[in-house]
């Protein structure tokens, strides 16, 4: 059974300038979280889907948006970038939601200069 | 304070020793307790899965839930160089209010 894919895996960027994540969760999986991993801050939640509706927001600003398409595929987007925007960004997907029982991807390392 | 504290080391210890790594919360909502495990340039992996108090064993791992002390471990037996890589305890409540919180994780290395 595949993993939790996700692409690109690694991206450099300029400040101002916009990014799209993707992640195509484990087969028959429903619900996707994504996470942004820095050293300083660890594992900070970003937004939770669920059957193409956001469940759950963390507090991240406005510039950071997702979706999830009707395939349980996610995309996530990051606008008008900056130099603290510089993270691994995780996916994860479960079958269902509210258990934590999360599987990753390898992540989309994001670097912006 | 954060909702989940857990010392982020480093830990180092001799092949074959137990290790014992551990967390704190604030949160009494929380119902479900995860340990991940995470290798160097690599996406965290579910090592054990919780649901309230108690202790859970899965071969040379243990995992234990004291919700009473707001506290849970990890513990592994016999370890071994490829255990070495960050740990990190995760939780969250049952509802859909809830999303799960990581701690900062602990960095381990056994050395052999």
């Amino acid at each position: 059974k595949a993993g939790v894919t996700q692409t690109p895996r690694y991206l450099i960027k300029t400040r101002g300038q916009q990014v799209t994540l993707s992640c195509s969760p484990i087969s028959g999986h429903r619900s996707v979280s994504w996470y942004q991993q820095t050293p300083g801050q660890g594992l900070q939640f970003l937004f939770e889907y669920f059957s193409e509706t956001q469940r759950n927001k963390g507090n991240f600003p406005g510039r950071f948006s997702g979706r999830q398409f009707s395939n349980s595929r996610s995309e996530m987007n990051v606008s008008t970038l900056e130099l603290g925007d510089s993270a691994l960004y995780l996916c994860a997907s479960s079958l269902v939601p509210d258990t934590g029982e999360l599987f990753f991807g390898e992540g989309s390392r994001l670097t912006v200069l | 304070q954060k909702e989940v504290e857990q010392d982020p080391g480093p830990l180092s210890v001799p092949e074959g020793a137990i290790v014992s790594l551990n967390c704190t919360y604030s949160n009494s909502a929380f119902q479900y307790f995860m340990w991940y495990r995470q290798y160097s340039r690599k996406g965290p992996e579910l090592l054990m899965y919780t649901y309230s108090s108690g202790n859970k064993e899965d071969g040379r791992f243990t995992a234990q839930v004291d919700k009473s002390s707001k506290y849970i471990s990890l513990f592994i037996r016999d370890s071994q160089p490829s255990d070495s890589a960050t740990y990190l305890c995760a939780m969250r409540g049952s509802t859909g209010g809830f999303k799960t919180i990581f701690g900062a994780g602990t960095r381990l290395f056994v050395k052999a």
